[in-house]
This record gives structure tokens, C-alpha cells and sequence, in this order.
């Protein structure tokens, strides 16, 4: 089966760097991805890491290890605005489907 | 373009009932997948329609059922509703199969409550 493991809630304040973590599972794997959702919102398509290394993407970068299946999600200088919930999300696989792992909540703090 | 729809955006239902989901993709998008969304779950894939066809599907009971139309808009269906089905139900669309895509536009969502 697959499954996805990130720390249900992180804390960080405004202006800080934060990383959230995932760490996967899965029979075959293509990529991972990383979702933002707003409280009451949509889940918007942050970031997609299909290849070991870094990719950055203005103040959010994501990074995947394919070896030590693992990958996370990097923040700098938070801003209120940030605070959302993040999800990282496995992408294709034998089951070709696009699993979600649980969801961290970030808050971030004046 | 326009963004993923789904109405309604909210609804109520009794136990025992049934209620009917719609999902409107991006033009040109011809994967949809449904997924519902509870505190402390994270997102639970449903299913995935693609050129009016099931592709793939979740660990749900039969009482959740789907289809895809020939202009890309699908439907999900849940019948005898229990209380455990309230979520926010979430549809994203792709142009691709949701697995062949790195990417998924999701809708607002519907937030269903069962009382």
C-alpha cells in the first residue's frame, strides 16, 4: 500500500524559516507533491519534486530523496499569509493514484 | 479559464437520504477525481473518472458512486447517508490521469452535513 507520514502541526513566526517534512511509502513512486490549503479553502498545487534534489519556487522550496523517501517543504521569511494547512502528496505509483498524506497546520505567529 | 466548480456549496441532509455532488473541470481537463476531506484524515481518494470511465477508486464503500459525462462534468452519488459522511467533498481535475500529472485543480468544494 502506500502511506504518508507529516507532523500534524508546526508553529514558526513571522519572518522565520520552516521546513515540514514527509515521509513516504508506496509501491512504485513517480514524484511528490506539495499542496497549500487555506482555512475553508481549496487545496492550491505549491510544488513537484520528480527528481532527487531541490526545487525552489520563490519563498517555498521542496526537496525529495528518493533513497530515504523523504522529501519536505521549505518556508522562508513566513508571513502571516502562510498560515494553511500543507500536504504532501505522492504521485503515481502501481495503484496510479495521487495519495495525500495528512496534512501539517502551520501557524505562524507575529 | 475558468476554475473547477462544484455545487452546491453546501447541504444538509438527514440520515437514510441521499444527495448528488457536481463537479464542473477546466475546460479541456478530462480527469476527475473526487476526494473527501474530514478533520484528522487528510484528503481520502474516492475516485477517479476519465473519458467517462472509472479509473480508479478508494476504499469506500459502494454507497459512494460516481460518473463522468461526455463534456467532462461529473457526478458523485452517496446513498443512506450515515453521519460519518460529513466532509468537505472535494473534486480536482486534470487534463491527464490524475497519476500522469503532477499537478490537480480542485474545486471550492461541498460541504455536506448529515444530521
Amino acid at each position: 500500500g502506500q502511506s504518508l507520514e507529516q507532523p500534524s502541526e508546526v508553529t514558526a513566526v513571522e519572518g522565520a524559516i520552516v521546513q515540514i517534512n514527509c515521509t513516504y511509502q508506496t509501491s512504485g513512486f513517480y514524484g511528490l507533491s506539495w499542496y497549500q490549503q487555506h482555512d475553508g479553502g481549496a487545496p492550491t498545487f505549491l510544488s513537484y519534486n520528480g527528481l532527487d534534489g531541490l526545487e525552489e519556487t520563490g519563498r517555498f522550496s521542496s526537496f525529495l530523496s528518493r533513497s530515504d523517501s523523504y522529501g519536505y517543504l521549505l518556508l522562508q521569511e513566513l508571513q502571516m499569509k502562510d498560515s494553511a494547512s500543507y500536504f504532501c502528496a505522492v504521485y503515481g505509483g502501481a495503484t496510479n493514484k495521487l495519495i495525500f498524506g495528512t496534512g501539517t497546520l502551520l501557524a505562524v505567529q507575529p | 479559464k475558468a476554475g473547477v466548480t462544484q455545487t452546491p456549496r453546501y447541504l444538509i441532509k438527514t440520515r437514510g437520504q441521499q444527495v448528488t455532488l457536481s463537479c464542473s473541470p477546466i475546460s479541456g481537463h478530462r480527469s476527475v477525481s473526487w476526494y473527501q476531506q474530514t478533520p484528522g484524515q487528510g484528503l481520502q481518494f474516492l475516485f477517479e473518472y476519465f473519458s467517462e470511465t472509472q479509473r480508479n477508486k478508494g476504499n469506500f464503500p459502494g454507497r459512494f458512486s460516481g460518473r463522468q459525462f461526455s463534456n467532462s462534468r461529473s457526478e458523485m452519488n452517496v446513498s443512506t447517508l450515515e453521519l460519518g459522511d460529513s466532509a468537505l467533498y472535494l473534486c480536482a481535475s486534470s487534463f491527464q490521469l490524475a497519476g500522469d500529472s503532477y499537478e490537480q485543480y480542485f474545486g471550492p468544494g461541498t460541504r455536506l452535513t448529515v444530521t
